[in-house]
Order: structure tokens, then sequence, then C-alpha cells
């Protein structure tokens, strides 16, 4: 079935060093995916989306590619932010107006 | 400014008594969705619907019932709470399909807990 892997659950980083949260998916429908962040007592928003083989997409700072090769999707950022520090989840849209979300990663910006 | 609105935002209820759950929105989206979060879980689908009218399962429905009386509300009953529905709760709206930006759109989450 559909499925999202983020491996780490939590990434703690330094202010100013690069950021990197995984995510592999697993389909059999057209691909598309999302990054969503949710900081504390918030709602989760959309970060990023793509469904393009290859193509770079970026927004607030952060960037990400998708690789159909590889059924990949990671997350970057080229220096972190004390306000980066929130909840990212990984997304796969599985066709039938579903969606299937990774169980998250937690990335913490420390001084 | 999409906008999705939640009521209750905090509850507490008995065991075995009758949850429900207030989703509107003012997208005019046809999609709306029903999510529970849980640490090491991350948002796991409830319910879904296509449109009013439409109620349909997602991948953890077993204790949950939803409805779609109209485009803009959609509601998660819980006929006879337990203790594992303790959670938080968010409801989403959005649009699939031609033309469409794929984005959902969250409210602002209800948190649930059952004694």
């Amino acid at each position: 079935g559909d499925s999202v892997t983020q491996t780490e659950g939590l990434v703690t980083l330094t202010e100013g060093l690069p950021v990197m949260l995984n995510c592999t998916y697993q389909t059999a429908y057209s691909t598309f995916l999302f990054w969503y962040v949710q900081h504390l007592n918030e709602a989760p928003k959309l970060l990023l989306k793509s469904s393009t083989d290859n193509k770079r997409t970026e927004h607030q700072g952060f960037h990400a590619t998708l690789h159909k090769s590889s059924s990949s999707f990671h997350l970057q950022k080229s220096s972190a932010q004390l306000s980066d520090s929130a909840l990212y989840y990984c997304a796969l849209y599985t066709g039938n107006y579903k969606y299937v979300f990774g169980a998250g990663t937690r990335l913490k910006v420390i001084a | 400014e999409a906008a999705v609105t939640q009521s209750p935002r905090n509850k507490v209820a008995v065991t075995g008594g009758k949850v429900t759950l207030s989703c509107n929105q003012t997208n005019n989206h046809n999609n709306m969705y029903w999510y529970r979060q849980d640490t090491g879980h991350g948002l796991r689908l409830i319910h879904y619907s296509y449109g009013a009218g439409s109620t349909e399962k997602g991948d953890i429905p077993d204790g949950y019932k939803a409805s779609r009386p109209s485009q803009e509300n959609f509601s998660l009953i819980l006929e006879l709470a337990t203790p594992s529905q303790t959670s938080v709760y968010f409801c989403a709206s959005g649009d699939a399909g031609l033309g469409a930006s794929y984005e959902q759109y969250f409210g602002p989450g209800t948190r649930l807990t059952v004694l």
C-alpha cells in the first residue's frame, strides 16, 4: 500500500548549520509530494509541494527535490534558524482524494 | 486566506459518552478531512468527504462516524467514546483533481480527553 517514511523522530541542530529531513515514499499512484510544517500549538501549514521529477522546489528558505528513481523528497535548508523549530510532516497524495502522512520529524534548533 | 474553524477547541468526555466535533470551512472546497494526531503516528486519516452528503472511511475509521450535511460543514462523531480516542483532532479542507492545488488547509485542532 501507499506509505511515507520519515526516519528521524527528532533532529537537534545548532543554529546556522544545514538542515536535512528525510522522506521516502511508496505508491502505485502518480506522485504528488508535500512538506507541511506545524509550529507549537498551531495547525499544520503547507511548506512546499512537488509532482515534477528532478525539479527543485523552494519556499521560505527551504527546498526539496522529488526523485522518483529513489522515491525520495528530502527537505533541506542551508542554515537553520531558531524559528525553524517545529514539527515537519512529509505527505503523499494517494489518489481518490486521499493523502497519507509520515510520522513527522521534530526539528529543534538550539543557539 | 482560506479558513477552517473547529469547535470545540478543547473537550473532556467520559467513557461511553457521545462526542461530536464540528468543522466549518469558508473555502468552498469540495473535499474535507478528519485526522487525529498522536506522537509517533503523525496525522492519520479517520474519515473524509468529497462533497455534501458524502462520507468515506479513511485509514482508521473504527469507532468514528462522520457527517457532511453541507459544503461548509463536516462533523466527526464518537458514539461511545473510549480513552484510546484521547488525541488532537484536525479538520482540513482542500481540492484535488485537474487544475486544483492539492493543498490542504487545516483547522486549529480540537484536543479531546476521554476519561
